[in-house]
């Protein structure tokens, strides 16, 4: 199986800041990568999907890079809305694995 | 508005068995791909299993094969998950979703919209 690693797995950071997170794979699997948002007691939310293409209606702040197996999610100026925790999901193959969440609090 | 609702979920003892199903509406459910993903404390987002649009590809993950099936009815629009000789390990939130864009007889893999979820416990 494809392990899939995030860090941090906790982030504290101010409604303004620049946040990235990274996720790597433990094998390539190109730019089949897609982010999701999850808020308390949701379900996910797709962010962004093929590593960097942004999902229709999702604020641009939102952006993916990265291919191989290292793969970053960046909110560029974090709003309040965006305090959930972030997962990575890699669809290169079966079975398909997210990564372990990374919570972004309030500092 | 396009969206999936679960149901089936429950207490079950161990050995047991459910079926879920989750009713998708506001859109043509026959084009798409469907998936279960579950979520549990120790284990995090786990991708369970997957079908076709027309239910003629399955796919599993390792842990689950020969105990649980998905399938579909497309003139009802509702995809199911059978689950048989449940063990505590597949205590869990289980969420169907739909693969972003339709497909024939190919599953893509990431997944919008998700239903809100039904809760699964297996204990005694």
């Amino acid at each position: 199986d494809i392990q899939m690693t995030q860090s941090p797995s906790t982030l504290s950071a101010s409604a303004g800041d620049r946040v990235t997170i990274t996720c790597r794979a433990s094998q390539s699997i190109s730019s089949w990568l897609a982010w999701y948002q999850q808020k308390s007691g949701k379900a996910p939310k797709l962010l962004i999907y093929k590593a960097s293409t942004l999902e229709n209606g999702v604020p641009s702040r939102f952006s993916g890079s990265g291919s191989g197996t290292e793969f970053t999610l960046t909110i560029s100026s974090l709003q309040p809305d965006d305090f959930a925790t972030y997962y990575c999901q890699q669809y290169n193959g079966y079975p398909w694995t997210f990564g372990q969440g990374t919570k972004v609090e309030i500092k | 508005e396009v969206k999936l609702v679960e149901s089936g979920g429950g207490l079950v003892q161990p050995g047991g068995s459910l079926r879920l199903s989750c009713a998708a509406s506001g859109f043509t459910f026959s084009n798409y791909a469907m998936t279960w993903v579950r979520q549990t404390p120790g284990r995090g987002l786990e991708w369970v299993a997957a079908l076709t649009d027309s239910g003629s590809g399955t796919y599993y993950t390792d842990s689950v094969k020969g105990r649980f099936t998905i399938y579909r009815d497309n003139s009802r629009n509702t995809v199911y998950l059978q689950l048989n000789s449940l063990r505590g390990d597949d205590t869990g939130v289980y969420y169907c979703a739909r693969d972003r864009y339709s497909s024939t007889n190919a599953v893509r893999g990431w997944f919008d919209p998700w239903g809100q979820g039904t809760l699964v416990i297996v204990s005694s």
